[in-house]
């Protein structure tokens, strides 16, 4: 069973600091690992999809990185502003051919002025 | 191309009520996905689709919850009688296919946020 952590659960920083959340997960045979936002009572928005034979990807001042040795991925955010304020969860399909993908808890960021 | 369309978008009904949601995923996707999202926690699974059978619903409570995707198409998933627990964020999402060969990822809809009160 597929297991995913995301690290901090919370943070909150003043605008133009550059941010990196964390996301790990316990089985290394995943398909892909996508990276989603959530605003407040919205659904989900995709951010970035990492596909499992790549090491990274980027948009924008977001970039996402994997290892999937590791058990890791890292969503790095360039000078953030207040309209990056959201939760954000990273998304990982179970292995094993359902390919149901398993959700962290998310990362709940604050960007203030 | 037009995203995946989740209706209504707020419901507030009282326990022991029964509810129904609606999704619509993306043309075209033959996976689609229920999630309940209780506040402050991530997504959890209750039932996958592919096509109009269904790949998993290990976590479904199937004394009261129950979905349907009957054409393969759009889907509803209803809850009967509703308990206060089940106030919560239903998403529904959908992919091109599913399969040890897929890497595609997945569209959300904007959800249902459902308080039973």
């Amino acid at each position: 069973k597929q297991e995913v952590t995301q690290i901090p659960a919370a943070l909150s920083v003043p605008e133009g600091e550059n941010l990196v959340l964390n996301c790990s997960f316990t089985d290394s045979a995943i398909y892909n690992l996508q990276w989603f936002r959530q605003d407040p009572g919205k659904g989900l928005t995709s951010l970035l999809l990492i596909q499992s034979s790549q090491r990274e990807q980027t948009s924008g001042r977001l970039n996402a990185s994997l290892d999937k040795s590791s058990g890791r991925s890292t969503l790095y955010i360039a000078a953030s502003q207040p309209g990056d304020s959201a939760t954000y969860l990273c998304a990982v399909p179970i292995s094993g051919g359902s390919y149901i993908p398993t959700f962290g808890r998310g990362t709940s960021l604050i960007v203030h002025p | 191309e037009a995203g995946v369309a989740q209706s209504p978008r707020y419901k507030i009904i009282e326990k022991r009520q029964s509810v129904a949601f609606w999704c619509n995923p993306i043309s075209g996707h033959a996976t689609l996905y229920w999630y309940q999202q209780i506040l402050g926690q991530g997504p959890k699974l209750l039932i996958q689709f592919q096509n109009n059978g269904v790949v998993d619903d290990s976590q479904l409570p199937k004394d009261r919850f129950s979905a349907e995707r009957l054409k393969g198409v759009d889907s509803t998933l209803k809850i009967q009688p509703a308990k206060l627990e089940d106030s919560a964020v239903y998403l529904c999402a959908s992919s091109l296919r599913a399969g040890l060969d897929a890497s595609y990822g997945y569209t959300f809809g904007s959800g249902t946020r459902l308080t039973v009160v």
